[in-house]
């Protein structure tokens, strides 16, 4: 249990366009999802925090108008990244939490998309 | 959420247990204690998690001092599949917010 996906699992965009990611809670249900990004050597760092039907709640620093959230249902969230830079070139990982086998909140990662922007 | 100290890195013996250090003096009584591993360029992946009392599961062992200051994550027989940076992270109850710090490189050796 507690399978999380991402789709895709890289992407190479041109500067300007935007890019969407879709993550799935495969075998459970999520009230939560949270989207991290990761530079090179670096660790993760939260970005936004999202629960089903709401808005997302944004980390300090993190543009909402540029990281578009969207969390329609209990399985499925999705970020954009709109006019994506080069600077925004990174490896974006999602989360899930939701009641699973007793685990409360525990946080199931998904496999990261590597971002690549030209 | 309390912040953690972890050694940067660390090497293991393949088959021998790795025992992996964390310090969280400042825990308060509703924060729970947990272990993430992240592998080279995936997602991190959950290992286990603990309150007070000491837990394993099938992938390791945490063991949670008396005073709750300090934990460590021991995986039994440790493979070179186990290498990983390792992620001990302290997080409220109420709360699902993950704060990840630089965490221990762990390197498994033949």
């Amino acid at each position: 249990g507690a399978v999380v996906s991402q789709h895709p699992s890289w992407v190479i965009c041109k500067s300007g366009t935007s890019v969407k990611i879709e993550c799935r809670s495969l075998d459970f249900q999520a009230t939560t999802m949270f989207w991290y990004r990761q530079f090179p050597k670096q660790s993760l760092m939260l970005m936004a925090t999202s629960n089903e039907g709401s808005k997302a709640t944004y980390e300090q620093g993190v543009e909402k108008d540029k990281f578009l959230i969207n969390h329609a249902s209990l399985t499925l969230s999705t970020l954009t990244v709109t006019s994506a830079h080069p600077e925004d070139s990174s490896f974006y990982i999602c989360s899930a939490a939701g009641w699973l086998a007793g685990h409360t909140d525990t946080q199931y990662f998904g496999p990261g998309t590597r971002l690549t922007v030209l | 959420d309390a912040k953690t100290t972890q050694p940067p890195s660390m090497d293991c013996a393949e088959g021998r247990a790795a025992n992996l250090p964390c310090n969280h003096s400042t825990i308060s009584g509703n924060e729970y204690v947990y272990w993430y591993r992240q592998i080279h360029s995936q997602g991190p992946q959950y290992i286990i998690h603990g309150l007070k009392n000491n837990e394993t599961n099938e992938m390791a062992s945490l063991i949670i001092t008396e005073d709750r200051k300090s934990s460590t994550l021991i995986l039994p027989h440790a493979t070179l599949r186990d290498t990983a940076v390792y992620y001990c992270i302290v997080r409220k109850a109420a709360g699902n917010k993950l704060t990840f710090g630089g965490g221990t490189r762990v390197l498994v050796k033949p």
